[in-house]
């Protein structure tokens, strides 16, 4: 079945670049996510990428798409602790050929290290 | 714009009882979807609405029921309570940009 794969923690210091991969299952996917959680909180849209492109750049974001390998990676650049926080992975499920739920990654916990 | 609103933000139950929680979506959004966020299962998706209408259906029992209203707020429902049940529920607006899938801050359900 569907399936989003994450590694679970991932620590940098501050300034760093973090990158955070992610593979998944759905070939037909259309749309990949990352979205952010701070404790306490709900989900955080960070960024997304349609997946006929390879790559999408947001000021410090940057989404790299492998579609061959299925793998999809976020790069945060110059890391501040203010980017704690858990990183979930998530692509949309094609339900009956119109666009269905995420499916999420377990998410990754980034730390970040003054 | 407003974001999606959810109530209450803390819910204390015991087993065997019934809970529903409640969400607005943004402004101008029709579709709202519900997920159960716990350590061991992570994110989960338990149902979609869109204009009134259940598109799409997690794998979650018949106790999870929910629907929507003309306004597009949505309602969730648990009927008898179970210990597992204690999660996070969070429920998520899209739009006309439907790709685009907003959350709101969750209701985290403690069953005792």
């Amino acid at each position: 079945g569907e399936d989003v794969e994450q590694s679970l923690f991932l620590s940098v210091r501050e300034g760093d670049s973090s990158v955070i991969n992610c593979t998944y299952t759905d070939s037909s996917s259309t749309y990949l996510y990352w979205y952010k959680q701070e404790p306490g909180a709900g989900l955080q849209l960070l960024t997304y990428i349609f997946s006929n492109m390879d790559m999408k750049q947001d000021q410090r974001l940057t989404v790299l798409l492998n579609k061959k390998d299925k793998h999809l990676s976020l790069r945060i650049a110059d890391t501040q602790t203010g980017d704690s926080a858990i990183y979930f992975c998530a692509e949309r499920y094609n339900y009956g050929g119109s666009q269905g739920n995420l499916i999420f990654g377990k998410g990754t916990k980034l730390s970040v290290k003054p | 714009k407003a974001g999606v609103t959810q109530t209450p933000r803390y819910l204390i139950k015991t087993r065997g009882q019934q809970v529903t929680l409640s969400c607005s979506p943004i402004s101008g959004h029709r579709s709202v979807s519900w997920y159960q966020q716990t350590p061991g299962q992570g994110l989960q998706f338990l149902f979609e609405y869109f204009s009134e209408t259940q598109r799409n259906k997690g794998n979650f029992p018949g106790r999870f029921s929910g629907r929507q209203f003309s306004n597009s707020r949505s309602e969730m429902n648990v009927s008898t309570l179970e210990l597992g049940d204690s999660a996070l529920y969070l429920c998520a607006s899209r739009g006309r940009a439907r790709y685009e899938q907003y959350f709101g801050p969750g209701t985290r359900l403690t069953v005792t």
